[in-house]
């Protein structure tokens, strides 16, 4: 069974539509996270979420947002999307809320690539 | 400021020999932990490897070790026996509460 997932794998659009990436994980982790990797591979955060505080990097736009139904999903949406938002997304989620010792797991990513 | 830094960009390895990726860090946290994450041709984002910033030895899974020296703030990653199927990108990370900074990576060639 796939501890993290997303959907979908790759995702081609055209500039100023709006899309969605979904995620969920079947770990029982409380927390969730979306993160950018770019075009040279660097990984960095945008969202952390659990059901009592979600925390947003500053750099990101708010044509992002995330929405969780519930515990076990983090959905990403992106409005007017941009050539720039063009990279690779990646879910993860851990079992507890902030601390050093708690590992992350990542989702497979989804390309998605804004023509 | 740059929290994680990887100063090697691009590495290589004979098969059956063992590599050190670098690793160093900056926090003033007392309390942090640093992971490894291999990211092979595939994509996916693999964890390998936790250490604790109170942990007193290294941790160890397997064929992965970190040298962890906390008075220098470095972390590195020690893959020994490298087999052909370790060829990929290594991320070292650094969580500090809720934040987690990811270094640039080290692209990890290993040569039959």
């Amino acid at each position: 069974d796939t501890a993290v997932s997303q959907t979908p794998k790759y995702l081609v659009t055209q500039m100023g539509n709006d899309k969605s990436i979904k995620c969920e994980q079947n770990l029982g982790h409380d927390t969730m996270y979306w993160y950018k990797q770019d075009s040279k591979k660097f990984l960095k955060i945008m969202f952390s979420y659990n059901n009592k505080e979600l925390i947003i990097n500053e750099t990101v736009p708010n044509r992002f947002s995330p929405k969780s139904p519930d515990k076990a999903h983090l959905n990403l949406h992106i409005n007017s999307l941009e050539l720039g938002d063009s990279a690779v997304y990646f879910c993860a989620s851990s079992q507890d809320w902030g601390g050093g010792r708690d590992t992350q797991y990542f989702g497979p990513g989804t390309r998605l690539t804004v023509l | 400021a740059q929290k994680i830094t990887q100063t090697q960009p691009g590495m290589f390895v004979q098969e059956k020999e063992a590599v050190t990726l670098d690793c160093t860090y900056d926090t003033s946290d007392p309390s942090y932990g640093l992971f490894w994450y291999k990211q092979p041709s595939s994509g996916e984002m693999i964890f390998l490897i936790y250490q604790g910033s109170y942990d007193q030895q290294n941790a160890t899974e397997g064929r992965y070790s970190l040298n962890f020296q906390k008075a220098r703030k470095s972390a590195n990653l020690v893959i020994s026996a490298s087999q052909l199927g370790d060829s990929a990108m290594y991320f070292c990370a650094m969580r500090e509460d809720n934040d987690m900074r990811f270094g640039a990576g080290t692209r990890l060639t290993v040569k039959p």
